[in-house]
């Protein structure tokens, strides 16, 4: 089965850190969409930042980029100079063909803890 | 641009009874997508529309859940009758072309709890 790995389920870093959140996929397409999204403590699902499959250049948005490896499989979130609010719940997804239809398909996550 | 709108933003209810999710998708786009989420099972993809129409309900839990979408700016996710393991929280999402480029944009989400 396809599917998206996170392999942290936890992680620290001290406030103007940079991290890293690992996230490895698993796909046969040829063409296929990567996503990021966070969700804080309220519980929202806030998109964060975009790669295609084509895409030559990694993703950045501000803050976040993405870095994408495509013969390893993998598309590591970089989150620089790390801020309290970034605590949350980070997780990885993949429009990745199942049957019929493209779904999205997210790993299980990694909690971000922002220390002071 | 008013986002992804769902309601109730709470419901707790007792087993047996009808419950009913809505969610008014971003004006414009054409995919709408209900997720649950769990501690247990993370989000899981129950069902999935591309211009009002029903792509894959693969991921409907049984025959208690049904989905409907009336028009392009409405939505409904029906459990009847509902049962304690249905507690979680439902987000509804969507984007406005193929899911391959385009992000999806979640709701708040409704928390539901089954007692």
């Amino acid at each position: 089965a396809q599917k998206i790995t996170q392999t942290q389920p936890g992680m620290f870093v001290q406030e103007k850190e940079a991290v890293t959140l690992d996230c490895t996929y698993d796909t046969s397409d040829q063409s296929y969409g990567l996503f990021w999204y966070k969700q804080p403590s309220s519980g929202e699902m806030i998109f964060l930042i975009y790669q295609g499959s084509y895409d030559e250049q990694n993703a950045t948005e501000g803050r976040y980029s993405l870095n994408f490896q495509k013969a390893r499989k993998s598309a590591n979130l970089v989150i620089s100079a790390s801020q309290l609010g970034d605590s949350a719940m980070y997780f990885c997804a993949s429009s990745i063909s199942s049957g019929s239809a493209r779904q999205l398909t997210f790993g299980s996550g990694t909690q971000l803890t922002v220390l002071p | 641009d008013a986002g992804v709108i769902q309601s109730p933003r709470h419901e707790v209810t007792e087993m047996g009874q009808e419950v009913t999710l809505r969610c008014k998708p971003i004006s414009g786009h054409n995919s709408l997508f209900w997720y649950r989420q769990t501690m247990m099972r993370g989000l899981e993809l129950l069902i999935y529309f591309n211009n009002n129409v029903p792509i894959d309900d693969s991921g409907m839990p049984e025959d208690r859940f049904s989905a409907k979408m009336p028009n392009a700016s409405f939505s409904t996710l029906k459990i009847q009758p509902s049962e304690p393991r249905d507690s979680a929280v439902y987000f509804c999402a969507s984007s406005q072309r193929g899911l391959y480029n385009s992000p999806l944009h979640f709701g708040n989400g409704t928390r539901l709890t089954v007692t």
